[in-house]
Protein backbone atom coordinates (compact mmCIF):
# COMPACT_ATOMS: atom_id res chain seq x y z
CA UNK A 1 0.00 0.00 0.00
CA UNK A 2 1.46 3.40 -0.86
CA UNK A 3 1.65 6.33 0.94
CA UNK A 4 -0.08 8.38 -1.58
CA UNK A 5 -3.06 7.21 -2.79
CA UNK A 6 -3.98 7.74 -6.21
CA UNK A 7 -6.94 6.39 -8.46
CA UNK A 8 -6.19 2.79 -9.86
CA UNK A 9 -7.25 3.89 -13.56
CA UNK A 10 -9.26 7.18 -15.58
CA UNK A 11 -10.38 7.33 -18.75
CA UNK A 12 -11.95 10.06 -21.02
CA UNK A 13 -12.16 10.70 -24.67
CA UNK A 14 -10.26 12.51 -27.09
CA UNK A 15 -10.31 16.23 -26.29
CA UNK A 16 -11.55 15.85 -23.01
CA UNK A 17 -10.49 16.60 -19.80
CA UNK A 18 -9.17 14.63 -16.65
CA UNK A 19 -8.02 14.79 -13.81
CA UNK A 20 -5.75 12.83 -11.60
CA UNK A 21 -5.72 12.73 -7.46
CA UNK A 22 -3.46 12.41 -5.41
CA UNK A 23 -3.64 12.03 -1.68
CA UNK A 24 -1.44 11.77 1.20
CA UNK A 25 -1.09 13.15 4.58
CA UNK A 26 0.35 15.69 6.99
CA UNK A 27 3.95 13.75 7.18
CA UNK A 28 3.94 14.65 3.55
CA UNK A 29 1.97 16.40 1.05
CA UNK A 30 0.35 18.14 3.84
CA UNK A 31 3.48 19.41 5.22
CA UNK A 32 3.70 21.31 1.72
CA UNK A 33 6.38 19.31 0.54
CA UNK A 34 6.25 19.78 -3.38
CA UNK A 35 4.36 17.25 -5.41
CA UNK A 36 6.06 16.11 -8.34
CA UNK A 37 4.30 13.89 -11.16
CA UNK A 38 5.56 11.55 -14.09
CA UNK A 39 4.29 9.77 -16.82
CA UNK A 40 5.50 6.50 -17.34
CA UNK A 41 5.26 4.48 -21.18
CA UNK A 42 6.66 0.90 -21.00
CA UNK A 43 9.62 0.08 -22.22
CA UNK A 44 10.64 3.96 -21.84
CA UNK A 45 12.46 6.53 -19.66
CA UNK A 46 9.62 7.94 -17.20
CA UNK A 47 9.30 11.69 -17.89
CA UNK A 48 8.99 14.49 -15.43
CA UNK A 49 5.64 16.42 -16.40
CA UNK A 50 4.72 18.68 -13.24
CA UNK A 51 7.49 19.77 -10.28
CA UNK A 52 7.14 21.75 -7.05
CA UNK A 53 3.58 21.32 -7.19
CA UNK A 54 2.29 23.31 -10.15
CA UNK A 55 5.49 24.02 -12.71
CA UNK A 56 5.72 22.43 -16.27
CA UNK A 57 9.32 21.70 -17.24
CA UNK A 58 10.76 23.39 -20.50
CA UNK A 59 9.22 21.31 -23.51
CA UNK A 60 5.91 19.91 -21.39
CA UNK A 61 2.80 21.06 -23.05
CA UNK A 62 0.52 23.25 -21.57
CA UNK A 63 -2.23 21.26 -21.36
CA UNK A 64 -0.97 19.24 -18.61
CA UNK A 65 -1.46 21.66 -15.03
CA UNK A 66 -0.69 20.54 -11.30
CA UNK A 67 -2.49 21.95 -8.17
CA UNK A 68 -2.38 21.23 -4.67
CA UNK A 69 -4.63 21.68 -1.43
CA UNK A 70 -4.11 20.69 2.04
CA UNK A 71 -3.13 16.92 1.83
CA UNK A 72 -4.04 16.30 -1.89
CA UNK A 73 -2.58 17.22 -5.17
CA UNK A 74 -4.50 16.86 -9.04
CA UNK A 75 -2.54 16.40 -12.41
CA UNK A 76 -5.45 17.81 -15.04
CA UNK A 77 -4.68 16.94 -18.31
CA UNK A 78 -6.81 18.88 -21.41
CA UNK A 79 -7.87 18.20 -24.42
CA UNK A 80 -7.02 14.59 -24.33
CA UNK A 81 -4.54 12.76 -27.01
CA UNK A 82 -4.47 8.89 -27.79
CA UNK A 83 -0.30 9.12 -26.68
CA UNK A 84 -1.35 10.65 -23.56
CA UNK A 85 -2.35 7.05 -22.86
CA UNK A 86 0.20 6.03 -19.78
CA UNK A 87 0.46 5.52 -16.50
CA UNK A 88 0.80 8.42 -14.21
CA UNK A 89 2.44 8.97 -10.54
CA UNK A 90 2.82 11.57 -8.13
CA UNK A 91 5.70 12.05 -5.82
CA UNK A 92 6.78 14.05 -2.66
CA UNK A 93 8.96 13.70 0.09
CA UNK A 94 7.42 12.01 3.66
CA UNK A 95 9.16 13.57 7.07
CA UNK A 96 7.94 10.39 8.85
CA UNK A 97 10.20 8.12 6.28
CA UNK A 98 12.68 10.54 5.94
CA UNK A 99 12.70 10.20 1.89
CA UNK A 100 10.86 10.61 -1.25
CA UNK A 101 7.86 8.47 -1.71
CA UNK A 102 5.55 7.67 -4.71
CA UNK A 103 1.70 6.98 -5.50
CA UNK A 104 0.21 3.55 -6.26
CA UNK A 105 -0.40 5.18 -10.16
CA UNK A 106 -2.84 5.89 -12.43
CA UNK A 107 -3.71 4.43 -16.02
CA UNK A 108 -5.46 7.05 -18.53
CA UNK A 109 -7.26 5.19 -20.58
CA UNK A 110 -8.26 7.39 -23.85
CA UNK A 111 -11.29 6.02 -24.80
CA UNK B 1 21.27 16.68 -23.92
CA UNK B 2 22.30 14.73 -20.52
CA UNK B 3 20.96 10.39 -20.90
CA UNK B 4 21.24 8.20 -18.19
CA UNK B 5 21.80 4.35 -19.19
CA UNK B 6 21.23 1.10 -16.48
CA UNK B 7 23.44 -1.56 -17.02
CA UNK B 8 24.17 -4.83 -15.06
CA UNK B 9 23.13 -8.46 -14.69
CA UNK B 10 19.37 -9.06 -15.43
CA UNK B 11 19.23 -12.05 -13.06
CA UNK B 12 20.45 -13.00 -9.76
CA UNK B 13 19.53 -16.21 -7.42
CA UNK B 14 18.10 -15.56 -3.74
CA UNK B 15 21.51 -14.11 -1.29
CA UNK B 16 23.75 -12.71 -3.86
CA UNK B 17 24.49 -8.84 -4.19
CA UNK B 18 22.58 -6.93 -7.35
CA UNK B 19 25.69 -4.56 -8.79
CA UNK B 20 23.86 -2.20 -11.27
CA UNK B 21 25.64 0.83 -13.18
CA UNK B 22 24.11 4.07 -14.24
CA UNK B 23 26.39 5.79 -17.34
CA UNK B 24 26.17 9.43 -17.29
CA UNK B 25 26.50 11.56 -21.23
CA UNK B 26 26.30 14.70 -22.32
CA UNK B 27 27.18 16.17 -18.79
CA UNK B 28 28.98 16.24 -15.54
CA UNK B 29 28.20 14.02 -12.78
CA UNK B 30 30.80 15.74 -10.67
CA UNK B 31 28.69 18.65 -10.17
CA UNK B 32 27.43 19.40 -6.45
CA UNK B 33 24.27 21.02 -8.47
CA UNK B 34 22.95 17.24 -8.83
CA UNK B 35 21.97 14.19 -6.78
CA UNK B 36 22.20 11.07 -8.40
CA UNK B 37 19.29 8.53 -7.60
CA UNK B 38 18.14 4.64 -8.08
CA UNK B 39 14.61 4.02 -7.91
CA UNK B 40 12.75 0.73 -8.92
CA UNK B 41 9.39 -0.74 -9.60
CA UNK B 42 8.57 -4.40 -9.45
CA UNK B 43 5.69 -5.68 -11.80
CA UNK B 44 2.67 -4.19 -11.26
CA UNK B 45 3.43 -2.13 -8.13
CA UNK B 46 4.44 1.17 -7.56
CA UNK B 47 7.50 3.28 -7.69
CA UNK B 48 10.18 3.38 -4.96
CA UNK B 49 12.64 5.68 -4.01
CA UNK B 50 16.19 3.67 -2.99
CA UNK B 51 18.16 6.26 -2.23
CA UNK B 52 20.77 9.00 -3.92
CA UNK B 53 24.27 10.42 -3.81
CA UNK B 54 25.91 13.52 -4.21
CA UNK B 55 29.55 14.43 -5.11
CA UNK B 56 30.10 15.75 -1.46
CA UNK B 57 29.84 12.37 -0.65
CA UNK B 58 26.62 12.49 1.30
CA UNK B 59 24.00 9.89 1.06
CA UNK B 60 20.64 8.89 1.51
CA UNK B 61 18.80 5.85 1.26
CA UNK B 62 15.10 4.34 1.76
CA UNK B 63 15.19 3.29 5.61
CA UNK B 64 13.46 -0.09 4.84
CA UNK B 65 16.54 -1.07 2.63
CA UNK B 66 18.80 0.93 4.38
CA UNK B 67 20.83 -2.03 5.80
CA UNK B 68 21.73 -3.62 2.38
CA UNK B 69 22.34 -0.63 0.42
CA UNK B 70 24.98 1.28 -0.92
CA UNK B 71 25.38 4.01 -3.95
CA UNK B 72 28.50 5.28 -4.50
CA UNK B 73 30.35 7.45 -8.22
CA UNK B 74 32.94 6.73 -9.72
CA UNK B 75 33.49 10.58 -11.74
CA UNK B 76 36.46 8.67 -13.68
CA UNK B 77 33.68 6.25 -15.47
CA UNK B 78 30.92 8.70 -15.37
CA UNK B 79 29.02 6.38 -13.50
CA UNK B 80 26.89 5.73 -10.07
CA UNK B 81 26.38 2.37 -8.66
CA UNK B 82 23.90 0.18 -7.16
CA UNK B 83 25.06 -2.67 -4.55
CA UNK B 84 22.13 -4.28 -3.14
CA UNK B 85 23.03 -7.42 -0.68
CA UNK B 86 21.32 -10.67 0.38
CA UNK B 87 18.49 -10.05 -3.20
CA UNK B 88 15.30 -12.12 -2.59
CA UNK B 89 12.61 -12.67 -4.76
CA UNK B 90 11.22 -9.91 -3.65
CA UNK B 91 13.77 -7.73 -5.02
CA UNK B 92 13.04 -8.45 -8.60
CA UNK B 93 11.95 -5.07 -10.10
CA UNK B 94 12.50 -2.63 -13.14
CA UNK B 95 15.57 -0.54 -11.52
CA UNK B 96 16.03 2.64 -13.08
CA UNK B 97 18.82 5.55 -12.63
CA UNK B 98 17.61 9.34 -12.12
CA UNK B 99 19.01 13.16 -11.84
CA UNK B 100 17.30 15.39 -9.08
CA UNK B 101 18.61 18.72 -7.96
CA UNK B 102 17.79 21.34 -10.59
CA UNK B 103 15.46 22.23 -12.82
CA UNK B 104 14.82 24.97 -15.46
CA UNK B 105 17.56 26.63 -13.08
CA UNK B 106 15.67 26.54 -10.02
CA UNK B 107 16.25 24.13 -7.52
CA UNK B 108 13.92 21.02 -7.39
CA UNK B 109 13.89 17.62 -5.45
CA UNK B 110 11.70 15.89 -9.14
CA UNK B 111 13.59 13.33 -10.67
CA UNK B 112 14.08 15.15 -14.41
CA UNK B 113 15.92 12.90 -16.26
CA UNK B 114 15.63 9.16 -15.85
CA UNK B 115 17.39 5.87 -17.72
CA UNK B 116 15.39 3.57 -19.47
CA UNK B 117 15.50 1.03 -16.61
CA UNK B 118 16.83 -2.29 -16.50
CA UNK B 119 14.65 -5.59 -15.38
CA UNK B 120 16.61 -7.37 -12.63
CA UNK B 121 14.77 -10.70 -11.78
CA UNK B 122 15.81 -12.61 -8.58
CA UNK B 123 15.48 -16.56 -8.96
CA UNK B 124 16.60 -20.02 -7.29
Amino acid sequence: QSVLTQPPSVSGAPGQRVTISCTGSSSNIGADYDVHWYQLLPGTAPKLLIYGDSNRPSGVPDRFSGSKSGTSASLAIAGLQAEDEAYFYCQSYDISLSGWVFGGGTKLTVL
Amino acid sequence: QVLLQESGPGLLKPSQTLSLFCTVSGGSISTSTYHWNWIRQPAGKALEWIGRFHISGRTNYNLSLRSRVTISLDTSRRQFSLSLTSVTVADTAVYYCARSGMIDGAPSNAFDIWGQGTLVSVSA
